[in-house]
């Protein structure tokens, strides 16, 4: 079974551009979360997807935003860049997040974003 | 609201055994993951406590105290592979499936 994949790997970008970052879960599964991994603050929830609804939403800025596709692929997208966005964007595929067997999250490779 | 707090770094030798802790505060626990991220790679999951006591999977075994906040994660006969971030996650009711992570306890291992 593939496991969670993103896209792309790296991207180099300038303030004030803007980004869309994308994952494809692992097949079945249902849940996407989006998490931030910085040195500093360690990795924080963005938000999470289920069957193409926002169910979760951190304590991240309006600049941050994602969506959810009927076959379960998400995309995050971040506008106005700023130096501090530089992180690892990490997603999570979840196969039955509502249960408590099973409810793993499964984290594709990430893709290094780079605001310069 | 949520605090996770762990070790910011241990060091180990080989075939030892190391303990990382980790104390939470939440207002509705839902399960506490550990997680083990080397570097530049992604993290994976290790193990799941949901209910007070050890959970045992080979060489790793995790630990829950609900009424404490603890839990710890014990890795018997180290190896250099084992060298990685472990990063302790809980889940909060409040917080719905979203994980909370510590800022992660890095491993050394030494021969």
């Amino acid at each position: 079974k593939a496991g969670v994949t993103q896209t792309p790997r790296y991207l180099i970008k300038t303030r004030g551009q803007q980004v869309t970052l994308s994952c494809s879960p692992i097949s079945g599964h249902r849940s996407v979360s989006w998490y931030q991994q910085t040195p500093g603050q360690g990795l924080q929830f963005l938000f999470e997807y289920f069957s193409e609804t926002q169910r979760n939403k951190g304590n991240f800025p309006g600049r941050f935003s994602g969506r959810q596709f009927s076959n379960s692929r998400s995309e995050m997208n971040v506008s106005t860049l700023e130096l501090g966005d530089s992180a690892l964007y990490l997603c999570a595929s979840t196969y039955n997040p509502g249960l408590a067997e099973g409810n793993e999250q499964f984290f594709g490779p990430g893709t290094r974003l780079t605001v310069l | 609201g949520q605090n996770i707090d762990q070790p910011t770094e241990m060091t180990a030798t080989e075939g030892a055994i190391v303990q990382i802790n980790c104390t939470y505060q939440t207002s509705g626990f839902n399960g506490l993951f550990w997680y083990q991220q080397h570097a530049g790679e992604a993290p994976t999951f290790l193990s799941y406590n949901v209910l007070d006591g050890l959970e045992e999977k080979g060489r790793f075994s995790s630990f829950l105290s609900r009424s404490k906040g603890y839990s710890y994660l014990l890795l018997k006969e180290l190896q250099m592979k084992d060298s990685a971030s472990y990063l302790c996650a809980v889940r909060d009711q409040q917080a719905g499936t979203a994980l909370i992570f510590g800022k992660g306890t890095t491993l050394s291992v030494s021969s």
